[in-house]
């Protein structure tokens, strides 16, 4: 069974372009989360995504979009990005709908802002 | 504000020896509660959980106990590896499942043969 698949794994942008990363969850998945690492915050969450639909939002600016398709895959855009969105940017699929079920995660994108 | 605290950032255990990784959480709404074990550009691999109607669950080497009332949990590694070096994440969820997790900061394990 494939796991979670993230592309690019390593992006260089400069300040103020956009980016989009993609993520495909292992199949049977249907609820995606995203996940920004960085030195100093950690770990922190995005916002998770179910059937199409924004189910949980992270604190972070409006910047940070997401959406997910029909087939669970999502996308994650930085819009006007600024040197502090350097980071490890994870997504974790679960398979919705039952309890006690674990997240797991993808080897991440690395995004460098310059 | 940080909900999930992991306030100790690194920790050194000689191999064969126990590893007890802690973690202390705010909210009393979270009632799951996961343990990760991240490698640098890597993503985080689950290790084990717990629920919160639980106060203890055991996976192998690795044994996770809740404390609801002092807001704790910890994980044990016995006996320690050289290969569980990496640095473990306690997270927590509020609604029962691994997803919109929220993470602490990470302690940084060294074990040493």
């Amino acid at each position: 069974k494939a796991g979670v698949t993230q592309t690019p794994r390593y992006l260089i942008k400069t300040r103020g372009q956009q980016v989009t990363l993609s993520c495909s969850p292992i199949s049977g998945h249907r609820s995606v989360s995203w996940y920004q690492q960085t030195p100093g915050q950690g770990l922190q969450f995005l916002f998770e995504y179910f059937s199409e639909t924004q189910r949980n939002k992270g604190n972070f600016p409006g910047r940070f979009s997401g959406r997910q398709f029909s087939n669970s895959r999502s996308e994650m855009n930085v819009s006007t990005l600024e040197l502090g969105d350097s980071a490890l940017y994870l997504c974790a699929s679960t398979l919705f709908g039952q309890t006690n079920t674990e997240a797991f995660f993808g080897q991440g994108t690395r995004l460098t802002v310059v | 504000d940080q909900q999930v605290k992991q306030n100790s950032p690194s920790l050194s255990v000689q191999e064969g020896r126990i590893s007890i990784l802690n973690c202390d959480y705010t909210n009393s709404m979270f009632d799951y509660f996961l343990w990760y074990k991240k490698y640098p550009a890597e993503g985080p691999t689950f290790l084990i959980s717990i629920s919160s109607i639980k106060d203890k669950n055991e996976d192998g080497r690795f044994t996770v106990f809740l404390n609801k009332s002092a807001k704790h949990l910890s994980l044990h590694i016995v006996p320690s590896q050289p290969g569980d070096s990496a640095v473990y994440f306690c997270a927590a969820s509020g609604n029962q499942a691994g997803t919109a997790l929220i993470f602490g900061k990470g302690t940084t394990l060294s074990v040493s043969s």
